[in-house]
């Protein structure tokens, strides 16, 4: 089973600084990661899909970056509506793994 | 609007059996990989089963291989999650997500419902 390791587990910014998640895998998953947003009582919601490209609706303050087993999600520059629960989640192999999430908090 | 809604989520007793179904609307949804993931109280997300669109493919986690079974009926555009033997640690908010390609059993989850909660307690 692939495992993914998401750092860290919480983020204290401010609205407008730079955020930066880390996502490692266990072994190599080529470009297969993808990145979901998660807020209180609400369902994950799709952000960026094999490394890089951003779902439907998504803002371009949100960018995927990373190949083989590293790979990083960056939110340019935070907005207040960012601040929430971020999993990532490889389609690589069975059985589908999700990271253990990096919560982004208000500094 | 593309639409899921998840029902049959309850209190169960270690044990005993649940079946959860998902509705879905606004896709074709005999095209697409249908999958159920679920959150067990402030932890995080879990994939628990896959069904290939037709229904004739289908993988499930470890965790509830032999336990839980997976379905579809396309002519009613509906998902099913059969759980039996329950565990405490199946307490969880199961969610239904629709793969966002065709063609991809392994995929990205673009559309999700809003969870059916099943606690598992005696």
């Amino acid at each position: 089973e692939v495992v993914l390791t998401q750092s860290p587990a919480t983020l204290s910014l401010s609205p407008g600084e730079r955020a930066t998640l880390s996502c490692r895998a266990s072994q190599s998953i080529s470009n297969y990661l993808v990145w979901y947003q998660q807020k209180p009582g609400q369902a994950p919601r799709l952000l960026i899909y094999d490394t890089f490209n951003r779902a439907t609706g998504i803002p371009a303050r949100f960018s995927g970056s990373g190949a083989g087993t590293d790979f990083t999600l960056t939110i340019s520059s935070l907005d207040p509506e960012d601040f929430a629960v971020y999993y990532c989640q490889q389609r690589n192999k069975w059985p589908l793994t999700f990271g253990g999430g990096t919560k982004v908090e208000i500094k | 609007d593309v639409q899921l809604l998840e029902s049959g989520g309850g209190v169960v007793k270690p044990g005993g059996s649940l079946r959860l179904s998902c509705a879905a609307s606004g896709f074709t949804f005999s095209s697409y990989v249908m999958n159920w993931v679920r959150q067990a109280p402030g932890k995080g997300l879990e994939w628990v089963s896959s069904i290939s669109s037709s229904g004739d493919s289908a993988w499930h986690a470890d965790s509830v291989r032999g336990r839980f079974a997976i379905s579809r009926d396309n002519s009613r555009n509906t998902l099913f999650l059969q759980m039996n033997n329950l565990r405490a640690e199946d307490t969880a908010v199961y969610y239904c997500a629709k793969n966002w390609r065709e063609g991809a059993d392994q995929e990205a989850f673009d559309i999700w419902g809003l969870g059916t909660m099943v606690t598992v307690a005696s």
